[in-house]
């Protein structure tokens, strides 16, 4: 299947700075991709879809200013936390359609982020 | 709104078999996934089923009735590896999937 990997696995911050994840679709091309946010026992909440050359399209209650999507390519995604907070701390996991696909999405390994 | 029920938490002994119910409700339907999820991992996609009826891989099967809006996933031969949460999911109407909060699945010798 398709390889969706991430960067980094893990992060551990100060209060006060961002942080930048990236998430690449390694075989296929990913013109739509999604972040997800997990805290611990809950399932995935969709924060926002990634969209390859346009603005991204955000979920009710998920700040843009404070999660800010940049899809410069069609094979890369990148979620920064700004000014991150302790609350933000959880596990952002990414994941990619295949363009020959809507149907199945493929995830990446996520990311651990501790704000400390 | 849109919902997905599926039970918090499961057990089950080694070697057995375990059904994990899903119900849903939702604007549109363009199919049903399976994931399981290791804790501290990403989800893993385990199964797809638009059309009604049973799918089977391996020690996994998946089943679908659109008109009642219920699916299960039969894991047999239960291992030990077989421990980890699995997520049900409706692709809804804007293709947008839906998630449930996912069952726990306990294994025990």
């Amino acid at each position: 299947g398709a390889v969706v990997s991430q960067h980094p696995s893990w992060v551990i911050c100060k209060s006060g700075t961002s942080v930048k994840i990236e998430c690449r679709s390694l075989d296929f091309q990913a013109t739509t991709m999604f972040w997800y946010r997990q805290f611990p026992k809950q399932s995935l909440m969709l924060m926002a879809t990634s969209n390859e050359g346009s603005k991204a399209t955000y979920e009710q209650g998920v700040e843009k200013d404070k999660f800010l999507i940049n899809h410069a390519s069609l094979t890369l995604s990148t979620l920064t936390v700004t000014s991150a907070h302790p609350e933000d701390s959880s596990f952002y996991i990414c994941s990619a359609p295949p363009e020959v696909s809507v149907t199945e999405q493929f995830f990446g390994p996520g990311t651990r982020l501790t704000v400390l | 709104g849109q919902n997905i029920d599926q039970p918090t938490e499961m057990t089950a002994t080694e070697g057995a078999i375990v059904q994990i119910n899903c119900t849903y409700q939702t604007s549109g339907f363009n199919g049903l996934f399976w994931y399981q999820q290791h804790a501290g991992e990403a989800p893993t996609f385990l199964s797809y089923n638009v059309l009604d009826g049973l799918e089977e891989k391996g020690r996994f099967s998946s089943f679908l009735t659109r008109s009642i809006g219920y699916r299960y996933l039969l894991l047999k031969e239960l291992q030990m590896k077989d421990s980890a949460s699995y997520l049900c999911a409706v692709l809804d109407s804007n293709y947008q999937l839906i998630w449930g909060a996912g069952t726990k699945l306990i294994i025990k010798p």
